[in-house]
């Protein structure tokens, strides 16, 4: 399958410990956006990549969260200090910008995250 | 904030059109209309999108008014693996996505 892959696919963690998510886009895309989801609302902007240039980062983004993307391809998300709050389904995107006919992007499975 | 108005729910008989519209009335002239949806549990699935002309793949219709003020997804023969939560979005290609609440298409049998 060469769709978004994202890694792992759950995670619970305790209050107060370090988490990191990886995300694999589709090859030779060259932008790479997170997304967060809670219960009930719809995926909520965090940051995007252009190829390794973090290029937009929500004020959701807060500073226990960084997100990288060293080479261009893969990237990850690490949250510090977890708290309850955090607990969200945790949503990569990939897409291909050509400018010419509107970029869609396209969505891997997401992480879950439960933070107790 | 979201840009798109959309209903909250819909049902739709199984083997029918099912048609969901998507009010857009502040749409920028660069801006398209993209369209997604959500199954449970699963990342968004992405279905279609246009910037003025009528669209379709093959998984389904998108019709756009002449003032593209507003718009609307067409699923020409649903199927109950077609309940989700559809998303109308707008924006410029490739920039970050902004999901309202979207429209709960239940399928009925």
């Amino acid at each position: 399958d060469t769709g978004v892959s994202q890694d792992p696919r759950h995670k619970i963690t305790k209050r107060g410990q370090n988490v990191t998510f990886r995300c694999d886009p589709i090859s030779e895309h060259n932008r790479l956006y997170w997304y967060r989801q809670t219960l009930g609302q719809g995926p909520e902007f965090l940051t995007y990549f252009q190829n390794e240039a973090q290029l937009e980062k929500s004020r959701l983004l807060s500073d226990r969260f960084s997100a990288e993307r060293p080479k261009g391809s893969f990237s990850t998300l690490e949250i510090q200090r977890t708290e309850q709050g955090d607990s969200a389904m945790y949503l990569c995107a990939s897409s291909l910008i050509t400018l010419q006919a509107g970029d869609e992007q396209f969505f891997g499975p997401g992480t879950r995250l439960t933070v107790l | 904030d979201a840009k798109t108005t959309q209903p909250p729910s819909m049902d739709c008989a199984e083997g029918r059109a099912a048609n969901l519209p998507c009010n857009h009335s502040t749409i920028s002239g660069n801006e398209y209309v993209y369209w997604y949806r959500q199954i449970h549990s699963q990342g968004p699935q992405y279905i279609i999108h246009g910037l003025k002309n009528n669209e379709t793949n093959e998984m389904a219709s998108l019709i756009i008014t002449e003032d593209r003020k507003s718009s609307t997804l067409i699923l020409p023969h649903a199927t109950l693996r077609d309940t989700a939560v559809y998303y109308c979005i707008v924006g410029v290609g490739g920039e970050k996505l902004t999901f309202g609440t979207g429209t709960r298409l239940t399928i009925i049998p």
